[in-house]
């Protein structure tokens, strides 16, 4: 079975320009996350979903940042405007319902990003 | 809120030897999982090793094994006969009420 896919895997951007990262989950998951990695803050849980419905975007920095998943098998992460801050590499994971929540994160290979 | 602690940033352990990564949390729940994943150099993170709270048994999944000590919220991940390529960054991480919450990391270098 295909993994957790995510692209692009490398984007090179300059601040001010839009960013669109992608996350296809692993089929019959129904939770996704998104996190940002960096050295500064480590791995920070930026939203996540339950059967395609946010459920926590607490950990969106800002406004600039937006996530979306219109089905089951398809989520997008936007940064509009980029900022040099938003330097990262961002992580989309898919898991499946177990007992009383989430079961284990299943991860795709991340998206690193470098706003110049 | 949950909280993941993991107070060792680096450690270091001899090829072959066992070492031992701590990792302390809190959490209101009474049932939830908790996981250590590794994440070598090429940066994919990967499932080592799942525990049940309501279990008693310590997971162990070959060379990897749990010290669960459920009162005290501490699930310490020790890794026996280490290989190089346990080299990795490794994070605690549990996943009460739908909420995965994950530590700082802990570096582990192997010495060959």
């Amino acid at each position: 079975d295909a993994g957790v896919i995510q692209s692009p895997r490398h984007e090179v951007t300059e601040m001010g320009q839009e960013v669109t990262l992608r996350c296809k989950p692993i089929s019959g998951h129904d939770y996704l996350f998104w996190y940002r990695q960096t050295m500064m803050r480590g791995l920070e849980l930026l939203i996540y979903f339950n059967n395609n419905v946010p459920i926590d975007d607490s950990g969106m920095p800002e406004d600039r940042f937006s996530a979306k998943m219109p089905n089951a098998s398809f989520s997008t992460l936007k940064i509009q405007p980029s900022e040099p801050r938003d330097s990262a590499v961002y992580f989309c994971a898919s898991s499946y319902m177990r007992l009383v929540g989430p079961g284990e994160l299943f991860f795709g290979e991340g998206s690193r990003l470098t706003v110049l | 809120a949950q909280t993941v602690t993991q107070s060792q940033p680096e450690m270091s352990v001899q090829e072959a030897e066992t070492v031992t990564l701590s990792c302390t949390y809190d959490t209101s729940e009474s049932d939830y999982y908790l996981f250590w994943y590794k994440q070598p150099p090429s940066r994919q993170m990967i499932l080592v090793i799942r525990q049940e709270a309501y279990k008693q048994q310590n997971a162990t999944e070959n060379r990897f094994s749990v010290n669960f000590q459920k009162a005290a919220k501490s699930f310490s991940l020790k890794i026996s006969d280490s290989q190089l390529g346990d080299a990795a960054m490794y994070f605690c991480d549990t996943g009460a009420n739908s909420k995965l919450t994950f530590g700082k990391g802990i570096t582990l270098s192997v010495r060959p």
